[in-house]
């Protein structure tokens, strides 16, 4: 069965600063991709970030990297120069190629402070 | 880019009433839709998967007569709650995957709705 999990349901940070959301994940496919979204007070889901499992280099995103672990099935979002916008529910998915569902961790808080 | 629209984004109903609420493509063609549930302060749960001209898959747990999904067409699916109760009032949200501008991005990205928040009184 596949999971996803994100061991810290809430974390703070200073402005400016970067933070990493922990997300491992555990899975018997082969093929697979891994997502992060950022869920604001409003509901809605923002598209961050993708990892495909064959992708050698960790991808980026302006001020988003996701460190890819794929031995220690680890894929961590990194956020540098943490802004006040930046403040909302933060969740990493996966998503197995054969199905295409989304496969959501239990998410993290994130609160940015001035 | 591809952009979903859900409808309505809130809605306040009274028990043993019905609910239904559209997920649309606007700007591609959703092949496959899938809806979520998503309780205050948890994360998503998926409801069901929904594929064009075909009945809907459920997952485990997920009372099919409670939630009637169609996907008629190439750009709506609909998820209709039936005799609705205070049960289930949560956040309901779809996403839709699909071909934009002929071709998929690299990622296969799945695009949100903002979300429909239902209140069951």
């Amino acid at each position: 069965a596949q999971k996803i999990t994100q061991t810290q349901p809430g974390m703070f940070v200073q402005e400016k600063e970067a933070v990493t959301l922990d997300c491992t994940y555990d899975t018997s496919d082969q093929s697979y991709g891994l997502f992060w979204y950022k869920q604001p007070s409003s509901g809605e889901m923002i598209f961050l970030i993708y990892q495909g499992s064959y992708d050698e280099q960790n991808a980026t995103e302006g001020r988003y990297s996701l460190n890819f672990q794929k031995a220690r099935k680890s894929a961590n979002l990194v956020i540098s120069a943490s802004q006040l916008g930046d403040s909302a529910m933060y969740f990493c998915a996966m998503r197995m190629d054969s199905s295409y569902k989304l496969i959501f961790g239990s998410g993290t808080r994130l609160l940015v402070r001035p | 880019g591809a952009v979903v629209s859900q409808h309505p984004s809130r809605v306040i109903c009274k028990s043993g009433t019905s609910v239904k609420i559209e997920c649309r493509s606007l700007d591609f063609q959703a092949t496959t839709m899938f809806w979520y549930r998503q309780f205050p302060k948890q994360s998503l749960m998926l409801m069901a998967t929904s594929n064009e001209g075909s009945k809907a898959t459920y997952e485990q747990g997920v009372e099919k007569d409670k939630f009637l999904i169609n996907h008629a067409s190439l750009t709506l699916s609909t998820l209709t709650v039936t005799s609705a109760h205070p049960e289930d009032s949560s956040f309901y949200i779809c996403s839709a995957m699909g071909e934009v501008g002929g071709a998929f991005s690299g990622a296969n990205v799945l695009t949100f709705g903002a979300g429909s928040r239902l209140t069951v009184l």
